[in-house]
């Protein structure tokens, strides 16, 4: 079974410019999370989704976050403009729901640079 | 409000003696409790987890946990340590009365030595 993807693995950008994170989350799972894991922390939700709507965004920075799932499947998250303290690792991860005690698997992150 | 606590920074054992990550929580309603495993560069994974029943719970590589409600902890334990235990362990909560929101501790790095 493949695991979570998410694409890129690492972007620097420069501060005011737009980025956006690519996550294929596993096959058939409805649950799917966006988190930002800052240096020496534990990851911080920024979005959940079931299916296509998005449940929880109380922590999305709507200023300049943004994320869409489209179709229920993969899901985008972009930045715009990024800001210096945005620099951190960008988690995806998905979960089944109940089934399985809402056990989340997670991809391997994009770690963002912003110079 | 739900919080998850993990009082130590870092852990250090000797390889082959037993190993506690401490875990403490605070939810309204019944919670599932996790602990998960990060290894360097790459994402998070799943150890186990408490859903109901009892107390003690088996996961992978060797890890239990002991689920305490009184005591609102989820510590999690291994009987003899080894070098590649070594990693960064993050105890999670899900709320079930509402909002349904998972939280994570800060993390404890785990260093065992040879």
């Amino acid at each position: 079974e493949a695991g979570v993807v998410q694409s890129p693995r690492y972007k620097i950008i420069e501060k005011k410019q737009p980025v956006a994170f690519w996550c294929n989350p596993i096959s058939g799972h409805n649950t799917l999370y966006w988190y930002r894991q800052n240096l020496g922390q534990g990851p911080e939700l920024l979005i959940r989704y079931e299916n296509e709507e998005a449940v929880d965004d109380s922590q999305l920075p709507k200023d300049r976050f943004s994320a869409e799932r489209l179709k229920g499947v993969d899901s985008t998250l972009k930045i715009q403009p990024a800001e210096l303290g945005d620099s951190a690792v960008y988690l995806c991860a998905s979960s089944s729901g109940r089934s399985d005690g809402y056990e989340q698997y997670f991809g391997p992150g994009t770690r963002l640079t912003v110079t | 409000a739900q919080s998850v606590a993990q009082p130590e920074d870092q852990v250090n054992v000797a390889e082959g003696n037993p190993l506690t990550v401490k875990c403490t929580y605070s939810v309204s309603g019944n919670p599932y409790l996790f602990w998960y495993v990060q290894y360097p560069n790459r994402g998070l994974q799943f150890l186990l987890k408490y859903i109901t029943g009892d107390n003690l719970v088996k996961g992978s590589y060797g890890f239990e946990a002991e689920f305490n409600k009184s005591q609102t902890s989820f510590h999690l334990k291994k009987p003899s340590a080894l070098v590649s235990d070594s990693a960064l362990y993050f105890c999670a909560v899900r709320d079930n009365a509402g909002g349904f929101k998972t939280i994570f501790g800060a993390g404890t790095r785990l260093f065992v030595k040879a």
